[in-house]
């Protein structure tokens, strides 16, 4: 039963361009989450998809947006990248019909901006 | 409290001690508080969702408390084992229809063998 699966694992990107990360949910679960650790912070709530929408979103610019695919996957885009965007970035599942479920995560992507 | 704060931010123990570390919450609009384990190099791990006030919660040496109406939880290490290594963070959810959970900075455990 594989668990949550995020894709790379590490990214260098300079200031300006545009990121994508990937995230495959853990089997049976429908709804995913993203956040953002900076360094020396606890993890931040960028958005959560579910239904392929974006049900809720945290305090991030439009420069941050998402995708969910009918296979639940989703996808966190980031534009015009800024030094400060440098963290790691987390992607969470979990099941819709479980309201109080733990959220289960995947190891992260690493991102640096230069 | 306005955020949601955890102390200390980190703690060395020896192998056998027992400890533990608080998460302090807003009060209001109370829904759920987890806490995760994370451990270098993995993910973190859910280890207690706790909803009501006066909840224990227990699995193997590692158990938690829940205060909703004061706002805090303790999580307690009995005999703590060098593999207990890990940052611990809380995270609260605040009102049915809002999915976001809020994290603290976490408290980095080290066991010392």
């Amino acid at each position: 039963d594989a668990g949550v699966t995020q894709s790379p694992t590490h990214l260098i990107k300079t200031r300006g361009q545009q990121v994508t990360l990937r995230c495959s949910p853990k089997s049976g679960h429908d709804t995913v989450s993203w956040y953002q650790q900076a360094l020396g912070q606890g993890p931040q709530f960028i958005f959560q998809y579910y239904e392929e929408e974006e049900r809720q979103r945290g305090n991030f610019p439009d420069r941050f947006s998402g995708h969910q695919f009918p296979n639940y996957s989703s996808e966190l885009n980031v534009n015009a990248l800024l030094l400060g965007d440098s963290a790691l970035y987390l992607c969470a599942s979990s099941p819709a019909g479980n309201q109080n479920s733990p959220l289960h995560f995947g190891n992260g992507t690493r991102l640096t901006v230069t | 409290i306005l955020n949601v704060e955890q102390s200390p931010q980190s703690l060395h123990v020896q192998e056998g001690d027992s400890t533990n570390f608080t998460c302090s919450f807003p009060s209001s609009n109370f829904y759920a508080l987890h806490w995760y384990r994370w451990e270098t190099a993995k993910s973190p791990e859910a280890l207690f969702v706790m909803t009501l006030n006066g909840d224990e919660k227990k699995k193997g040496r590692i158990s938690a408390t829940l205060n909703t109406k004061e706002g805090y939880s303790y999580l307690y290490i009995k005999g703590s084992q060098p593999e207990d290594s890990a940052t611990y963070l809380c995270a609260q959810r605040r009102g049915g229809s809002n999915y976001k959970l809020t994290f603290g900075k976490g408290t980095l455990l080290t066991v010392n063998p």
